[in-house]
Parts: C-alpha cells; sequence; structure tokens
C-alpha cells in the first residue's frame, strides 16, 4: 500500500497532452518538495522532476510540474511514442522520517 | 560525469544476508553536499526506500527496514554498500543504489542500473 496515490495507468495519443496527479498528506507533499522519475521498461528510474516544478538536466521543456497542496502534478505535453513508460512521484514525509514513492503511473501512448 | 554501478550475488538463501556494493566514479563520495542510497523495486511493483548515508557514515534508514538494514561507506575506494540480514522471498528485488540530495532526501539523481537479487533457497 503506497502512501502517494496515483493513477495507476493513463493512456493518450500521440502529440496530446497528459497530467499525471500523486496526492499524499500535509506529513510529505504538503510540507516536502516533491521529484518524479521516468522508468523506461528494463531500466532504471530518470529524475525528471525535482523540487516540485524544476526540470532536470537534459529534460525537454514539453515536461512540467506542479505541487498545491497536498498533491502534485507532471505535465507532459506533445507526447511521443518515447514517452511511455511508468512515472513515480516522490516525496519526504517528516512525521514517518521516510521517503515515499507512489506506485507508478503507466503512460501508454497510442 | 557522475555513475553508479551495482554489485554483489544475484542469488541469497532465505534467512542469510543480502550483500550489495555501489561504485561511483565521476567524482568524489565524500562530496559535502550530497548522501548516497538504496532503493528497491519487487518485480512488477513500486520504488520503496531503503536508506542513506552520508559520506561521514551518518546513516538512516526505514521504519519498515531499520532492523535489518546496514549502510556503510568506504570513502578510500569511493563506494558504499548495503546489507540487509534475515531476508525472506519478499526481499527479491531490483536494487539501486543513487546519489540523493539532502537528510530529507529531495531527490535521486543519477542512479545505477540495478542489480536483481532473488531470495531463494
Amino acid at each position: 500500500q503506497f502512501l502517494l496515490t496515483q493513477p495507476p495507468s493513463i493512456s493518450a495519443a500521440p502529440g496530446q497532452t497528459v497530467t499525471i496527479s500523486c496526492s499524499g498528506n500535509n506529513s510529505n507533499i504538503g510540507y516536502s518538495f516533491v521529484s518524479w522519475y521516468q522508468q523506461l521498461p528494463g531500466k532504471a528510474p530518470k529524475l525528471v522532476i525535482f523540487d516540485n516544478n524544476k526540470r532536470a538536466s537534459g529534460i525537454p521543456d514539453r515536461f512540467s510540474g506542479s505541487k498545491s497542496g497536498t498533491s502534485a502534478a507532471l505535465g507532459i505535453t506533445g507526447l511521443q511514442t518515447g514517452d511511455e513508460a511508468v512515472y513515480h512521484c516522490g516525496t519526504w514525509d517528516t512525521s514517518l522520517r521516510t521517503e515515499l514513492f507512489g506506485g507508478g503511473t503507466k503512460l501508454t501512448v497510442l | 560525469q557522475l555513475q553508479l554501478q551495482e554489485s554483489g550475488p544475484g542469488l541469497v538463501k532465505p534467512s542469510e544476508t543480502l550483500s550489495l556494493s555501489c561504485s561511483v566514479s565521476g567524482g568524489s563520495i565524500s562530496s559535502s553536499s550530497y548522501y548516497w542510497g538504496w532503493v528497491r523495486q519487487p518485480p512488477g511493483k513500486g520504488l520503496e526506500w531503503i536508506g542513506s548515508i552520508f559520506y561521514t557514515g551518518s546513516s538512516y534508514f526505514s521504519p519498515s527496514l531499520k532492523t535489518r538494514a546496514t549502510i556503510s561507506v568506504d570513502t578510500s575506494k569511493n563506494l558504499f554498500s548495503l546489507r540487509l540480514s534475515s531476508v525472506t522471498a519478499s526481499d527479491t528485488a531490483v536494487y539501486y543504489c543513487a546519489m540523493a540530495w539532502g537528510s530529507t532526501v529531495r531527490w535521486f539523481d543519477p542512479w545505477g542500473q540495478g542489480t536483481l537479487v532473488t531470495v531463494s533457497s
């Protein structure tokens, strides 16, 4: 059971825009910075967004991050087939004193 | 460019101790800015943070694993290691090492490629 809630899957056509949500509480997302990771099939996770809305090095501006209250979101515009991956959100929980990850969202680009 | 590489046995027997190392290249593990962490991912499931360590040896762990996990650092070899005792089948996972920004992890980057550890007799 993951304390950060993400939709298990989402799909969209090439060129479209998607938003992946990550919901937590006041001890985690509401308190700490949020990061997002892209995990291509069979590969290690790769940092996409850090500190809620900053793009990691080499990440195109089609990717964006936002946070409001106890929820965060990853937006991807102009979808490409190469964006097909599992996306994980992560944040620190100050009450549990642990790093938390969401269960991951599998993005399918049809 | 900083790179991390995990190494260790791919098969561990139940009740024994899992031991993995992470070699850091392209930079010093003794940087005062970063921590070094372990994250695992059971097959087909999500990510789970295990723990992190600073180059001074100060370490901290996930509450669910802290009684079984140990992380150490060897600055002379530029590597850090994980030991997980009394393993069971539920510890079967791909284990990743990664650099972490901050003691309260703000992000992990970069990551090693990961190594699959199977717990089975």
